[in-house]
């Protein structure tokens, strides 16, 4: 089993759905990120948690939303979901502040028509 | 200015020969850099990590960091097949909380 579990993998929806994507670690890992991946953009960062307490903005939180329900747990959401967050959706784990290795999932891949 | 600005290519490399990839950065203060292969329709991996100015070495893989040009760069020696995907390099930000990356680079090994 992977040790960054995300849900769903692919999901198609359409404008204004709310959607929530759902990311679970078996690492024991604190910090827990959202990153979103489009062509030529790279990974940019959408928010981040150190613990279950602390949730911070990353580069492009505008229309997202987060909920860290647990240590093993970090759920990312779209209130309304519009065809320009069409993208892929990493959910990534680290152990340790002074390394930064992070430990992907698989990806959600999600399509907004 | 991009925090984190690689060429996105294609490199093509012929196999055998070297592949070298490039990155620049614009924080100063940032002490951690880090380079990512990614396979097309896979989640990145961590390749080589590298926090002090030189050369770090790991197999056919060499990390150079210069702090003073705000420059990273990953040598990849003996270039297969298997290197061909999309390479990003990520840096830590000053707070040391962050990771951003660049865009990536994407190689392209031809035999």
């Amino acid at each position: 089993d992977a040790d960054v579990t995300q849900t769903p993998r692919n999901r198609i929806t359409k404008t204004g759905k709310r959607i929530m994507l759902e990311c679970s670690q078996t690492k024991g890992h604190d910090r827990m990120y959202w990153y979103r991946q489009d062509p030529g953009l790279g990974l940019r960062l959408i928010y981040y948690s150190f613990d279950v307490k602390d949730i911070n903005k990353g580069e492009i939180s505008d229309g997202y939303s987060v909920s860290r329900q647990a240590q093993a747990k970090f759920s990312l959401s779209l209130e309304s979901a519009i065809p320009n967050q069409t993208a892929l959706y990493f959910c990534a784990t680290s152990g340790d502040s002074n390394t930064g290795e992070l430990f992907f999932g698989e990806g959600s891949r999600l399509t907004v028509l | 200015q991009k925090e984190v600005e690689q060429n996105s290519g294609p490199l093509s490399v012929p196999e055998g020969a070297i592949a070298s990839l490039n990155c620049t950065y614009s924080d100063r203060v940032s002490q951690s850099f880090f380079w990512y292969r990614q396979y097309s329709g896979k989640s990145p991996e961590l390749i080589m990590s590298i926090y002090s100015n030189g050369d770090k070495e790991d197999g056919r893989f060499t990390a150079q960091l210069n702090k003073a040009s705000q420059y990273v760069s990953l040598l990849i020696r003996d270039s297969q097949p298997s290197d061909s995907a999309t390479y990003l390099c990520a840096v830590r930000d000053s707070s040391a909380s962050k990771i951003i990356f660049g865009s990536g680079t994407r190689l392209s090994i031809r035999p």
